[in-house]
């Protein structure tokens, strides 16, 4: 597609539930990123894919968190037992290019803005 | 290790007067340096990137940054602002393995 979707904008869960988010990325982009805005900072790193290899998970604040994307295109970014803390907006990224070059440009999406009760 | 330090969560000005934001970063490795502008509801959108060379940078806008390595700065200017500039500003920057690290932002209000 032209720009990266994702899929819900929004999701109201209540704690404990279970939440799976999708990211669309832009067609034949290599790279996919998912990060986590609270309200009120900035983007932090949760996790990387090249193709369908997740190739660093260093961000994710705990084993409840999960990405995949098993056919290098589309990605779930899946939350189990929700707590309140994980409320914010999870926002995805892609890249034409791959791991070797830090000077690529990511295309973000508009995100998807989780909020646990 | 990468870092980024936005000096000022908010910042006022005038239309038509000197936008200035502030980005500090600390990198390891030779830096590449960005701006990126969010409007409420939106994802970031690139408005600048440094990588090598020319170390005064033009993007989107009328915007600009300069990458000054003895200051660890990259500071974007808009000569006039503009109240469409009004939005969330992000400096970020990346090292060798396509990381991103982000500031925590600086919001732009203009007033008329």
């Amino acid at each position: 597609g032209a720009g990266v979707s994702q899929s819900p904008r929004y999701k109201v869960a209540k704690r404990g539930q279970d939440v799976a988010l999708r990211c669309d990325p832009i067609s034949g982009h290599v790279s996919l990123f998912w990060y986590q805005q609270a309200l009120g900072q900035g983007p932090e790193f949760l996790t990387y894919f090249q193709n369908e290899a997740q190739l660093d998970k260093s961000g994710l604040p705990s084993d409840r968190f999960f990405a995949e994307r098993p056919e290098g295109s589309v990605s779930t970014l899946k939350i189990q037992r929700t707590q309140q803390e994980d409320s914010a907006v999870y926002l995805c990224a892609s890249s034409s290019s791959g791991v070797s070059s830090g000077a690529n440009v990511l295309t973000f999406g508009a995100g998807s803005r989780l909020t646990v009760l | 290790a990468q870092s980024v330090t936005q000096l000022g969560s908010h910042v006022s000005v005038s239309e038509g007067a000197l936008v200035l934001l502030r980005c500090n970063y600390s990198s390891s490795v030779p830096p590449y340096l960005f701006w990126y502008v969010q409007y409420p509801n939106q994802g970031l959108q690139l408005l600048l990137k440094y990588t090598t060379g020319a170390t005064l940078v033009k993007g989107i806008n009328g915007f600009e940054a300069e990458f000054k390595k003895s200051e660890t700065s990259f500071h974007l200017t808009k000569p006039s602002a503009h109240m469409s500039d009004a939005a969330e500003y992000f400096c970020a920057v990346s090292g060798n393995f396509n990381k991103f690290y982000f500031g925590s932002g600086t919001k732009l209000n203009v007033k008329p």
